[in-house]
């Protein structure tokens, strides 16, 4: 059962670039979150996608925008970086429902891609 | 929104020890989950435990337990018999039960196991 897969798993860019991390989901699961963690801090929630839309999206400018492909994979591209954009970025999966299964409402996160901006 | 807050910035124990890693949270929201995420050097958050609001009874998963306090909003995770594996930094999470799967985070606790 393949877990959740991220790439590339690090990443050098320099300011005003644009950059586009991949994140492929845990077998089953049709809804993929994004998160930024900056280095001594917890995950910061961007933005969540399920049925190829936006559902939802957290405290982050414009800049950070996303796609979901029918297969369930996902992208994360940010525009015009920042040097404050370095961090370690994080894609979680989970699979939508209100069943009380276990483990339906929890993420499973991928190994993270490390970007730094020079 | 909802806030986690993890007071400990860095515990130790040492091996085959107990400790444990305390965790507050702010909501107005009845129900809801907790979950305790564990990320080792190599980054990848791994799920150590998980808890419904609405259940009373307290999460176990092996030598990991919960101390949940709803009223208090407390969510506390012990480890009991530590071994040098649970170094790492420990991370307690919210999620809202309703209206969404974001997930909020704490500011993480590294733990230090001492041989």
């Amino acid at each position: 059962d393949a877990g959740v897969t991220q790439s590339p798993t690090h990443l050098i860019k320099t300011r005003g670039q644009q950059v586009t991390l991949r994140c492929s989901p845990k077998s089953g699961h049709d809804t993929v979150s994004w998160y930024q963690q900056a280095l001594g801090q917890g995950p910061q929630f961007i933005f969540q996608y399920y049925e190829e839309e936006e559902r939802q999206r957290g405290n982050f400018p414009d800049r950070f925008s996303g796609h979901q492909f029918p297969n369930y994979s996902s992208e994360l591209n940010v525009n015009a970086l920042l040097l404050g954009d370095s961090a370690l970025y994080l894609c979680a999966s989970s699979l939508v429902g209100w069943d009380t299964q276990v483990g339906q409402e929890t993420q499973y996160f991928g190994p993270g891609t490390r970007l730094l901006v020079l | 929104a909802q806030t986690v807050t993890q007071s400990q910035p860095e515990m130790s124990v040492q091996e085959a020890e107990t400790v444990t890693l305390s965790c507050t949270y702010d909501t107005s929201e009845s129900d809801y989950y907790l979950f305790w995420y564990k990320q080792p050097p190599s980054r990848q958050m791994i799920l150590v435990i998980r808890q419904e609001a609405y259940k009373q009874q307290n999460a176990t998963e092996n030598r990991f337990s919960v101390n949940f306090q709803k009223a208090a909003k407390s969510f506390s995770l012990k480890i009991s018999d530590s071994q040098l594996g649970d170094a790492a930094m420990y991370f307690c999470a919210y999620r809202t039960k309703w209206g969404g799967n974001q997930f909020y985070f704490g500011t993480g606790t590294s733990l230090t196991v001492i041989p």
